[in-house]
């Protein structure tokens, strides 16, 4: 069964460093998503990603943050300077184009540590 | 905007009883679709479930069913003879704009 992938699994890095994570969606999916998920707090929309551009973005979503499609399979979020709130489970997701209700299907994060 | 309420923090229950987590939800749209995802501690997120608004009609799929009320913009979910592999955070979630809203999620808890 095709699923999302994501690396790293879990990541360390210190205040102010910049961080890249990487995933690779289902290979006929037209939509990805990155969402995060504070420890212990629901999970939270980030960013959409379509036709190799940002469709809608969150509040959260700052300048710090930046997406990218850099070839026809990898989907990366990157973080410029992390900050010790940034320490989350991220998730990356996609859907198929067809249809608005379509399942968004989730990989199984990248859980990154600030200190 | 979409919210999604999940009122249960935590469940706890003994194996084999059954448990029914409760959905509230909100949306000005007329057409959106709801699911259910299950997160188990190893922390992906499982999808289970998805209902569209315009089929209200209940299903059973395995030792889950669900319960879509309109009327009262509720998304029930339950797991019938609950085992401790179903032991998980499970969240409700809305679909609206192309993106999911997220419940707080409800920990359920089986025991042996």
């Amino acid at each position: 069964e095709p699923e999302v992938t994501q690396t790293p699994s879990h990541q360390v890095t210190q205040m102010g460093q910049e961080v890249i994570l990487r995933c690779v969606p289902i290979s006929n999916h037209l939509y990805f998503y990155w969402y995060r998920q504070i420890l212990g707090q629901k999970v939270e929309f980030l960013v959409s990603f379509y036709n190799n551009e940002i469709s809608e973005k969150s509040e959260i979503f700052d300048d710090q943050f930046s997406v990218e499609r850099p070839d026809g399979s990898n989907f990366t979020l990157k973080i410029r300077s992390t900050k010790l709130e940034d320490s989350a489970m991220y998730f990356c997701a996609s859907r198929p184009q067809q249809g608005p209700g379509n399942t968004i299907y989730f990989g199984e994060g990248s859980w990154l540590t600030v200190v | 905007a979409q919210k999604v309420t999940q009122a249960q923090t935590e469940i706890s229950v003994v194996e084999k009883e059954d448990v029914t987590l409760d959905c509230v939800y909100e949306t000005r749209d007329t057409t959106y679709y709801l699911f259910w995802y299950k997160q188990p501690p190893s922390g992906e997120l499982v999808f289970l479930i998805r209902r569209n608004s315009f089929d209200e009609q209940n299903e059973i799929s395995g030792r889950y069913s669900w319960n879509f009320q309109k009327s009262t913009s509720s998304f029930n979910f339950t797991i019938t003879a609950s085992q401790v592999v179903d032991s998980a955070v499970y969240f409700c979630a809305l679909m609206g704009d192309y993106k999911l809203s997220f419940g707080a999620g409800t920990t359920v808890t089986v025991r042996a």
